[in-house]
């Protein structure tokens, strides 16, 4: 089954704690993203890879890093969390290219962070 | 002014009510435009995309309005299934065509 893959679904924990947000998708797309969602802030977007390799800095960067050392895997990182990075963040990856828009989600990871 | 803004709702409609909302984006240059449908606490799920010419899937129908700088979703005959907030998102040349832009979606409720 074709799916993007996200963990862990929840998550609490603490200012300062590094935490890892791991996602992986099967459907051998170029392009992978990550997403925070918000109340009345919508989808914002904190990076994307283009490829292997390949990551830049989407809106809302501050606070996180990403890697892209394979194709199928990107994951987010929480250096030091704070209090304002409690959210729902959603990986997404679609084929590359002009036009290819569908983005396909995974089922999100709720993080609150005290 | 939002790259693109949506009224946020909600929508309160009875079941087998016609409701249409609306997206506006604010630059000319945007190329793709997409309507996504997201249920309460789950991801995004593409419901169509919008061509220029329209397009129509069942009971949706999606427009593009260049000139104005809005797409539409139509919704005929309502069913409680289609309970959700959905979300507009523009693609274009300004982002080099990497960045799809969601706007902050409309909640609708269908009620029996």
């Amino acid at each position: 089954e074709a799916q993007v893959t996200q963990n862990p679904r929840y998550l609490i924990t603490v200012t300062g704690k590094k935490l890892t947000v791991t996602c992986s998708q099967n459907m051998n797309h170029e392009y992978m993203s990550w997403y925070r969602q918000d109340p009345g802030l919508g989808l914002r977007q904190i990076y994307y890879s283009m490829n292997v390799e390949v990551t830049d800095k989407g809106d809302v960067p501050e606070g996180y890093k990403v890697s892209r050392k394979e194709k199928r895997n990107f994951p987010l990182i929480l250096e030091s969390p704070s209090p304002n990075q409690t959210s729902l963040y959603f990986c997404a990856s679609r084929l590359a290219g002009v036009g290819s828009g569908e983005l396909f989600f995974g089922e999100g990871s709720r993080l609150t962070v005290l | 002014r939002k790259e693109v803004e949506q009224d946020p709702g909600p929508f309160n409609v009875p079941e087998g009510a016609t409701v249409a909302f609306n997206c506006t984006y604010s630059n000319s240059a945007s190329q793709s435009f997409f309507w996504y449908r997201q249920d309460c606490r789950k991801e995004p799920k593409l419901l169509m995309s919008v061509y220029s010419s329209g397009n129509e899937d069942g009971r949706f129908t999606a427009q593009l309005n260049r000139a104005s700088q809005y797409i539409s979703l139509l919704i005929r005959d309502s069913k409680l299934s289609d309970s959700a907030t959905y979300l507009c998102a523009v693609t274009g040349m300004n982002t080099g065509f990497q960045k799809l832009v969601f706007g902050t979606g409309t909640r609708l409720l269908v009620s029996p």
